[in-house]
């Protein structure tokens, strides 16, 4: 089974503060993304990758970069919190070989910023 | 429980009949679907897919039906049990976009 591990499940930020969000996923996959998940607005893509050192924007780019030094790894941050970026977020890999396929989530890391 | 989504469809149904949760998709282009399935606290999880040059599409106590005519995707999920109670949402995508949409999702309850 793939298996997408997002370091933290809880995290409490203070504003202002750089954060760091991270993912690793063991199945060799080519592409892996970051997605918000709030109530009433569903899932929105912040960034996303298809190979290493190479990022994609979302939908919802802005607040947010992204950073994929390793294949199996691909980083989220926040340059300087903010509290409209209180949320659940949500890492996913997908192969990306040939055409498509399914992307598979981690168990999300739930973000206060106070 | 957390919840994913306000004011969220709800589907409520007795521990072993059937559900049927629907989806109806935004563009005509896509062509390939996913079924995916949230616990309380957990991240999405994948259930089913299936592309546009099929119509139904059978798992193990999941089906997936699609009508591209009407642009609507359907999970059918046969003796549902408690386990099953969860968000289910679709995602469709055009292919080679590597962007999936989301729709917003059902929340699916068991009644004992």
């Amino acid at each position: 089974d793939v298996k997408v591990t997002q370091s933290s499940r809880y995290l409490v930020k203070r504003t202002g503060e750089k954060v760091f969000l991270e993912c690793v996923q063991d199945m060799d996959h080519e592409n892996m993304f970051w997605y918000r998940q709030d109530p009433g607005l569903g899932l929105r893509l912040i960034y996303f990758s298809y190979d290493v050192k190479m990022k994609e924007k979302g939908d919802i780019p802005e607040g947010y970069s992204v950073s994929r030094e390793k294949k199996e790894r691909f980083s989220l941050i926040l340059e300087s919190a903010s509290t409209n970026q209180t949320s659940m977020y949500l890492c996913a890999s997908e192969l990306g070989r040939e055409g498509n396929q399914p992307q598979h989530f981690g168990d999300g890391t739930r973000l206060s910023i106070l | 429980g957390e919840s994913v989504g306000l004011h969220l469809p709800t589907l409520s149904v007795q521990e072993g009949d059937n559900s049927i949760i629907n989806c109806a998709y935004s563009n005509s282009a896509s062509d390939y679907f996913i079924w995916y399935k949230q616990e309380s606290g957990k991240g999405p999880q994948f259930i089913i897919d299936i592309r546009s040059n099929m119509d139904k599409r059978q798992g193990q106590r999941v089906t997936v039906l699609l009508n591209k005519t009407v642009k609507h995707l359907s999970l059918q999920i046969a003796a549902t049990q408690p386990g099953d109670s969860a968000v289910y949402f679709c995602a469709e995508t055009v292919e080679g976009a590597q962007k999936l949409v989301f729709g917003q999702g059902t929340r699916l309850t068991i009644n004992p």
